[in-house]
């Protein structure tokens, strides 16, 4: 089946620098990828869906200057979260999507703790 | 009124026992995911549905178009099988996002 690799799985950063997490498609061309957010014991978060080669679409909420989003292939979307705080800290989660499916396929998540 | 509604919320079984998660969902939802967590770990999605059903092992998923209801059934559970199972409905008017389920917290005893 189809497969989303994120990169780094845990970060661990200091207060006030940028971390960049990554999140592949690997055998298959992502239309549409979506980055979540989830905290303990929570659901998931829709934060911003992302269409290769157009800017990103974000939540209510969510600070674009702050979680910026780049697609710049199907194969690839970045989350750079900026100036961190410790608030920040969460499990964030993408999936990927391929217009003719229904499905999403989902990455394994990156566990982001700031110091 | 949320547009997928799960239950129940945490459901404890004894190893072997037969367990039904249920799920409802509002108009627009076009099709269904269940997917599973474990304590501290990532996303799997079990199935995708859009109509009839689907087995994969021990885990059967079943959808009523007409009733707006899903099933997950887990046959012969074991302790392995203890995570948080979601239902996510696929939201054609919210241009293909997922609207999630709270969650099923299931505990299986040995």
């Amino acid at each position: 089946g189809a497969v989303v690799s994120q990169h780094p799985s845990w970060v661990i950063c200091k207060s006030g620098t940028s971390v960049k997490i990554e999140c592949r498609s690997l055998d298959f061309q992502a239309t549409t990828m979506f980055w979540y957010r989830q905290f303990p014991k929570q659901s998931l978060m829709l934060m911003a869906t992302s269409n290769e080669g157009s800017k990103a679409t974000y939540e209510q909420g969510v600070e674009k200057d702050k979680f910026l989003i780049n697609h710049a292939s199907l194969t690839l979307s970045t989350l750079t979260v900026t100036s961190a705080h410790p608030e920040d800290s969460s499990f964030y989660i993408c999936s990927a999507w391929t217009s003719g499916s229904y499905e999403q396929y989902f990455g394994p998540g990156t566990r982001l703790t700031v110091t | 009124k949320n547009e997928v509604e799960q239950s129940p919320q945490n459901l404890t079984a004894q190893e072997g026992e037969f367990i039904t998660i249920n799920c409802s969902y509002s108009v627009g939802i076009s099709a269904l995911h269940w997917l599973q967590q474990h304590p501290g770990g990532g996303i799997v999605s079990l199935f995708m549905l859009s109509s009839g059903k689907k087995k994969h092992g021990r885990l059967i998923a079943t959808i009523n178009i007409q009733e707006k209801h899903s099933s997950l059934h887990i046959t012969a559970s074991h302790p392995r099988d203890s995570a948080v199972y979601i239902c996510a409905g696929l939201h054609m008017e919210y241009g293909n996002k997922l609207v999630f389920g709270a969650g099923t917290i299931l505990r299986v005893k040995s």
